[in-house]
């Protein structure tokens, strides 16, 4: 069983829809969990991080962490077409080990 | 801060030739990570040190592959003999630390794309 576990898509939404993106993780005792982005030809960056149970929200952005069910997701509320990229959730052990999912290709279409 | 720097950006060699790959890690930042990217894999990765101790080296590949970080502001990644199958985009990255709260937020470099011919 991997440590993160992603859908790869790709998926795609109408541009002013919802994308929800899914990740699954193996360590129940995993405490830190990151969504990147990564364009093609590019490095991943932040997208932003969580560590407690329930919703983050940063504009259009919202990660949802279910500790009991081993999961972690990102919303992406009004995609846009900048928003199509790869979609890679990272989750940080209880041994200080660092995993990344295999990502989630989306596309937003205009 | 200008960020995660690597060089080269890219690099082309030829098999069984030395690689070398650099990495500055962002000021202030105690912890440094080396990934591997390819298509098939994904993001691996491959050794992070931390205060400029390796604490984890299970991911890399064998014993062809070495890295070092002298001191706080350097590390290096080689491999030596290079194979065809090292192929792929290496990434570094730092953070502030490993103890959560945000500080263990990873920033990545623009990475190096190696070719081994």
């Amino acid at each position: 069983q991997k440590e993160v576990e992603q859908n790869s898509g790709p998926l795609s939404v109408p541009e002013g829809a919802i994308a929800s993106l899914n990740c699954t993780y193996s360590d129940r005792g995993s405490q830190s969990f990151f969504w990147y982005r990564q364009y093609s030809g590019k490095s991943p960056e932040l997208i932003m991080f969580i560590y407690s149970n329930g919703d983050k929200e940063d504009g259009r952005f919202t990660a949802q962490l279910n500790k009991a069910s081993q999961y972690v997701s990102l919303l992406i509320r009004d995609s846009q077409p900048s928003d199509s990229a790869t979609y890679l959730c990272a989750v940080i052990n209880t041994g200080n080990q660092f995993y990344f999912g295999t990502g989630t290709s989306l596309t937003v279409i205009p | 801060d200008a960020g995660v720097i690597q060089s080269p950006r890219h690099e082309v060699t030829e098999m069984g030739q030395e690689v070398t790959l650099r990495c500055k890690p962002i000021s202030g930042h105690n912890s440094l990570f080396w990934y591997r990217q390819t298509m098939m894999r994904g993001l691996e990765l491959l050794i992070y040190f931390n205060n400029n101790v390796p604490i984890d080296d299970s991911g890399m590949p064998e014993d062809r592959f070495s890295a070092k970080m002298p001191n706080a502001s350097f590390s290096t990644l080689k491999i030596q003999p290079s194979e065809p199958r090292d192929s792929a985009v290496y990434f570094c990255a730092s953070s502030l630390g490993l103890a959560g709260g945000g500080t263990d937020t990873q920033y990545f470099g623009p990475g190096t794309r190696l070719t081994v011919l």
